[in-house]
């Protein structure tokens, strides 16, 4: 069983929906939580950080983790044509340097 | 605040040629480094990282290699390519500090022909 597992898509939605992105992990050691979105031939960007289960939220966006399932979130509200990329979960264990990363999955937006 | 570079943004080289990319970051003091790689399908690879000037950790084998000549430089080296090294390199920073967020830079596409 691989590590990070995420929906690779890709996953087409009106302008205005609501879109839901996941991830669920194998290593209950994971502690800490991201989420990064890449456009096409850029770096990924940060997006949402958290370490503890339950809900963040900033602006548009809300991060969900539950640790109890190994199962965490990104919501998008209101979409738009420019989150319109892809989105990476990420996740660390306590004392690690090294990221791991979901495949990420590649949304589209439509106008 | 920070900014990180990484040259050149893209490059072709034939099989066999020697590869050196680098990357600097700015706005901050002895940042750790990373390098990753990624291709296509297959998500972010973390090649290396470094948590200070001549350190180099390796994450996984191959004929890459890394080296961190000053605090805020990090390069990455071969002396020969392969095919298999072509994709998307990603220079990365974070504070010095396990389990911190990562910033990356802009990425370097690589084509070996």
């Amino acid at each position: 069983q691989k590590e990070v597992e995420q929906d690779p898509g890709p996953l087409s939605v009106p302008e205005g929906a609501i879109v839901s992105l996941n991830c669920t992990y194998s290593n209950s050691a994971f502690q800490y939580f991201m989420w990064y979105r890449q456009y096409s031939r850029k770096g990924p960007e940060l997006l949402m950080y958290t370490y503890s289960s339950g809900n963040k939220e900033d602006g548009r966006f809300t991060a969900q983790v539950d640790k109890s399932s190994k199962y965490i979130s990104l919501f998008i509200r209101d979409s738009q044509p420019s989150d319109s990329a892809t989105y990476l979960c990420a996740i660390v264990g306590a004392g690690s340097y090294q990221l791991t990363f979901g495949k990420g999955t590649k949304l589209s937006v439509i106008p | 605040s920070q900014t990180i570079h990484q040259w050149p943004a893209t490059l072709v080289q034939p099989v066999g040629s020697p590869l050196s990319l680098e990357c600097t970051v700015e706005g901050t003091s002895n940042p750790n480094l990373y390098w990753y790689r990624q291709a296509a399908g297959r998500g972010l690879q973390l090649l290396f990282y470094s948590v200070g000037i001549g350190q180099i950790s390796s994450e996984v084998p191959q004929n890459l290699s890394a080296s961190r000549p000053q605090d805020r430089q990090f390069i990455l080296s071969s002396k020969k390519l392969l095919l298999s090294d072509s994709g998307f390199y990603l220079c990365a920073w974070s504070i010095q500090r396990t389990t911190d967020t990562q910033y990356f830079g802009p990425g370097t596409r690589l084509t070996v022909l």
